[in-house]
This record gives C-alpha cells, structure tokens and sequence, in this order.
C-alpha cells in the first residue's frame, strides 16, 4: 500500500507564530490528501483537503501546498493560537486512506 | 458533516474473550468503511477495508482470524475482536466515506479497548 511519511513528530511554536507541517507519499495514484486535527482522546476532525488536480487550497488560517512531481504536500497554520495545539496527520489516498505518523503540534501562549 | 457512530467507546474485558465494536454510518450510506488502530502518541494504522456484502480487505500483518469484519448492510461494519489478549488493548476506530463525497472519510468515535 501507500507509504506516507510525516515530518516532524514534535512541534512547538509561539502564539502568533507559523507552523508548517510536510508529508510525503509513495504512490503516484493517491489523489486526495486531506489533513485531519486530532485532540487526545477524540475522533480525527477532517481541518482542509485538497485534490490532485490543485497546487495549493487556503481556508482562513490554514493552507495546503501540493506538489505531485515531488509527491510531497504541507501544511501551513498562520497567526497560531493555543486552541490549534493538536496532533495533526496527514493522509494520501486513492480508495484506502493512509495516515502519516502525526504531528503534535504546542502552542505556547 | 456526515455523522459516523461508533459503540462503545470504552471496554474491558478478560483474556480469552471477544469483543464486538459496532461502527455505523447514521445519515448516508457507506459502501466502504475503514478500520483503524491506534496506540497511544502514534498514528493511525489501516487494519481493514470493509465492504458491504463482500469480504474485508485486510492489510499486510493484520490477522483475519483475530480481527473479524462483517459489513452485514450499508450503515453497519462490525469488528470483532477474538480471544483477546492484553497486547490487543489500543484504541481502535472506523471510518466511513460517504459515496455522495466520495472523498472524504468520516470518523466514528473510537473505541478503547483494555484487556486484563
């Protein structure tokens, strides 16, 4: 199946602050890459999505870049807030959805 | 969103049992659900597609005796856990794609699964 790595594991970033999130993805047939924020213990919440036809998709604070040559994607959160503190994973998918390994992303106030 | 419903959300239950977790799709139909298990601070891991009215696809590593999907209609998936042992204890958790957004995938809640 689809090898989807996620880079970094950690993250921390002022209040205010950027953060940017990078994943990769082995199989040239994936054509959705949705990004989904999990709180602990909680269901993961689908935050922005984008499909291979696009290079790059914006909602408010938070934007995805898609690069299908390189089969890399990312995600960038602008003007950070404690409440994005999360664990965020991406995924590659054709039929199945394969997850990155998560980011756990700290916002400090 | 489509809403995605999954029971329980927390059990414990001795080694040499089974368990049954119930994931169902309470405002569209789902053709295909998903499987997934993860342990604590790490991924989520593909176990299963389950397809209505036809075997699961199980992914490499995954025991299919152990790990028992049935996908009876469009709006239920079950998996059973069989003759569980304590290193089966993770959180295990569906997901649902609504074949009018074929693209998206819904999450039920999760399960917690312990076994003593």
């Amino acid at each position: 199946g689809e090898n989807v790595e996620q880079h970094p594991s950690t993250l921390s970033v002022q209040e205010g602050d950027s953060a940017v999130i990078k994943c990769t993805y082995s199989d040239s047939a994936s054509n959705y890459f949705p990004w989904y924020k999990q709180e602990l213990g909680k269901r993961p919440q689908l935050i922005i999505d984008i499909r291979s036809n696009v290079g790059e998709k914006k909602d408010q604070r938070i934007a995805v870049t898609l690069n299908k040559t390189a089969k890399h994607f990312s995600l960038h959160i602008t003007e950070t807030q404690p409440e994005d503190s999360a664990v965020y994973f991406c995924a590659a998918t054709q039929d199945q959805f394969y997850f990155g390994t998560g980011t756990s992303l700290t916002v400090i106030p | 969103g489509a809403v995605v419903s999954q029971h329980p959300s927390w059990v414990i239950c001795k080694s040499g049992t089974s368990v049954k977790i119930e994931c169902r799709s309470l405002d569209f139909q789902a053709t295909t659900m998903f499987w997934y298990r993860q342990f604590p601070k790490q991924s989520l891991m593909l176990m299963a597609t389950s397809n209505e009215g036809s075997k699961a696809t199980y992914e490499q590593g995954v025991e299919k005796d152990k790990f028992l999907i049935n996908h009876a209609s469009l709006t239920l998936s079950t998996l059973t856990v069989t003759s569980a042992h304590p290193e089966d204890s993770s959180f295990y958790i569906c997901s649902a794609r609504d074949p009018f957004r074929r693209s998206e995938a819904f999450f039920g809640q999760g399960t917690r699964l312990t076994v003593v």
